[in-house]
C-alpha cells in the first residue's frame, strides 16, 4: 500500500539552529500539505500545495519557516532559526488533487521536533 | 476560523461496548466530514470520511452527519482494547475548493479497558 514518507522521524535540536524536513507524498498525489501539531491540540495547517504552486500559505510564519515542491513531487520545509515553541510533530500528508472531490488525505508518520 | 469542538475526554468503556465521540462544527459551509485515529506518538490514521447527511458504516464504526445541526459523530461498536487512542474529527471548508486544508478538534481520547 503506498503511503507518504518523511524523514527524518524525530529531530533534536538547540534554538537559533536551522532544521529541515522532508516529505514524499503518495506516487500521483498533487496536493501535498505540511501540518504542525502541538501536543494535546490537533494538526493546523502550515502549507499547502497543489502539484508545485503554493495555494494557502496563510498560517506559516514567513519570518522563520519556509517550504518548497520545486518539481512538484516532493517537499521541504524548513525551520530557521528555530526556537522553543516550534517543539512539535510536523505532519506530512498528501492527496489525489484538491478541488476534484479526491481529496481525502493520508498522513505521514511525522517528524518530532524538540528544541532545546 | 472555523471551530471544530469535540466532546471532552478522556473517555473510558469497557471492552464489547459501544463507544460514541462526538463533534460539533461551525462553519455551515463545511462539506467534508472525516475522522481519524491517533495512537500515542504516532500520526493520525483516517478511519471514516462523510459527505452527506446520515448514517456511513463501515464495519465496527459507523459515522453521522446532521448538517442542519452542525453535528458528527462516531460510533464504534464492540469496542476492543486495540481501539485505545485519540480520535481527531475534521471538516474541510469545501467540497470542490482547491483550499482543501483540514480544521481539526483537539481530539477526544478513548480507552477500552478489558
Amino acid at each position: 500500500e503506498a503511503e507518504v514518507a518523511q524523514s527524518p522521524r524525530y529531530k533534536i535540536t538547540e534554538k537559533s539552529q536551522a532544521v529541515a524536513f522532508w516529505c514524499d507524498p503518495i506516487s500521483g498525489h498533487a496536493t501535498l500539505y505540511w501540518y504542525r501539531q502541538i501536543l494535546g491540540q490537533g494538526p493546523e495547517l502550515l502549507v499547502q500545495f497543489q502539484d508545485e504552486s503554493v495555494v494557502d500559505d496563510s498560517q506559516l510564519p514567513k519570518d522563520r519557516f519556509s517550504a518548497e515542491r520545486l518539481k512538484g513531487v516532493d517537499s521541504t520545509l524548513k525551520i530557521q532559526p528555530a526556537e522553543l515553541g516550534d517543539s512539535a510533530m510536523y505532519l506530512c500528508a498528501s492527496s489525489p488533487r484538491a478541488g476534484t472531490g479526491e481529496d481525502t488525505q493520508y498522513f505521514g508518520p511525522g517528524t518530532r521536533l524538540t528544541v532545546l | 476560523q472555523k471551530e471544530v469542538e469535540q466532546n471532552s475526554g478522556p473517555l473510558s468503556v469497557p471492552e464489547g461496548a459501544i463507544a460514541s465521540l462526538n463533534c460539533t462544527y461551525s462553519d455551515r459551509g463545511s462539506q467534508s466530514f472525516f475522522w481519524y485515529r491517533q495512537y500515542s506518538g504516532k500520526s493520525p490514521e483516517l478511519i471514516m470520511s462523510i459527505y452527506s447527511n446520515g448514517d456511513k458504516e463501515d464495519g465496527r464504526f459507523t459515522a453521522q452527519l446532521n448538517k442542519a445541526s452542525q453535528y458528527v459523530s462516531l460510533l464504534i461498536r464492540d469496542s476492543q482494547p486495540s481501539d485505545s487512542a485519540t480520535y481527531l474529527c475534521a471538516i474541510q471548508a469545501g467540497r470542490g475548493s482547491t483550499l482543501g486544508r483540514l480544521y481539526f478538534g483537539r481530539g477526544t481520547q478513548l480507552t477500552v479497558w478489558p
